[in-house]
């Protein structure tokens, strides 16, 4: 089945403590790309990757790094979280960046404390 | 700058109804335009997608339409039933940067 894998589901954490949330495709997509969603904001892009080893900043990458060492995997590190990166976070991906359907993992839902 | 709206910010009708939710972009330029639906505790998933050079996508009771010089897309769901209570989000792909900007959504639900 073709999906959009992302790891852990639900994680609380304390601030400073650095965490990392994975992310899997197996549909060969080159375009991988992260989210963020807060209320009344909608979805704000943190980074995103064209390919391997290619990888850019979005709107809000402030706080986030991002590796693309794999074509499929594309994980989200949070060096020292904050409580303002509580936050619903969304990995998504797509085959080529413009013009194609993109497809979503199921959230990861962060708490910082 | 783009930018994209969603008005309602919440619906409720009852079991039945058609029904149209908008989307307004500020910006004409833009590469397609794609409705997604968000169910609670899950993620988005893509209902439709309409690239610029298109007036229209249909997939089963879901129309899709886009009108870029009056900066409108409009989708349109027929015989609305329970099931299709979720939040509905569009997201445009602009021309000038390929970067998908995003409406804060329409919470949909349906009355059995």
């Amino acid at each position: 089945e073709a999906q959009v894998t992302q790891n852990p589901r639900y994680l609380i954490t304390v601030t400073g403590k650095k965490l990392t949330v994975t992310c899997s495709q197996n549909m060969n997509h080159e375009y991988m790309s992260w989210y963020r969603q807060d209320p009344g904001l909608g979805l704000r892009q943190i980074y995103y990757s064209m390919n391997v080893e290619v990888t850019d900043k979005g709107d809000v990458p402030e706080g986030y790094k991002v590796s693309r060492k794999e074509k499929r995997n594309f994980p989200l590190i949070l060096e020292s979280p904050s409580p303002n990166q509580t936050s619903l976070y969304f990995c998504a991906s797509s085959i080529y960046r413009a013009g194609t359907e993109a497809f979503f993992g199921q959230g990861t839902r962060l708490t910082v404390v | 700058k783009q930018e994209v709206t969603q008005i309602p910010a919440a619906l409720s009708v009852p079991e039945g109804e058609n029904l149209v939710l908008n989307c307004s972009f500020t910006d004409s330029a833009i590469y397609n335009l794609q409705w997604f639906r968000q169910d609670p505790g899950k993620g988005l998933t893509s209902l439709l997608l309409i690239q610029s050079s298109q007036r229209e996508q249909t997939s089963g009771r879901l129309n899709a339409s886009l009108d870029k010089s009056s900066g409108r897309s409009t989708l349109y769901i027929a015989a609305s039933q329970p099931g299709d209570s979720a939040t509905y989000l569009c997201a445009l792909m602009w021309s000038s940067n390929y970067q998908l900007i995003w409406g804060a959504g329409t919470k949909l639900i349906i009355k059995p």
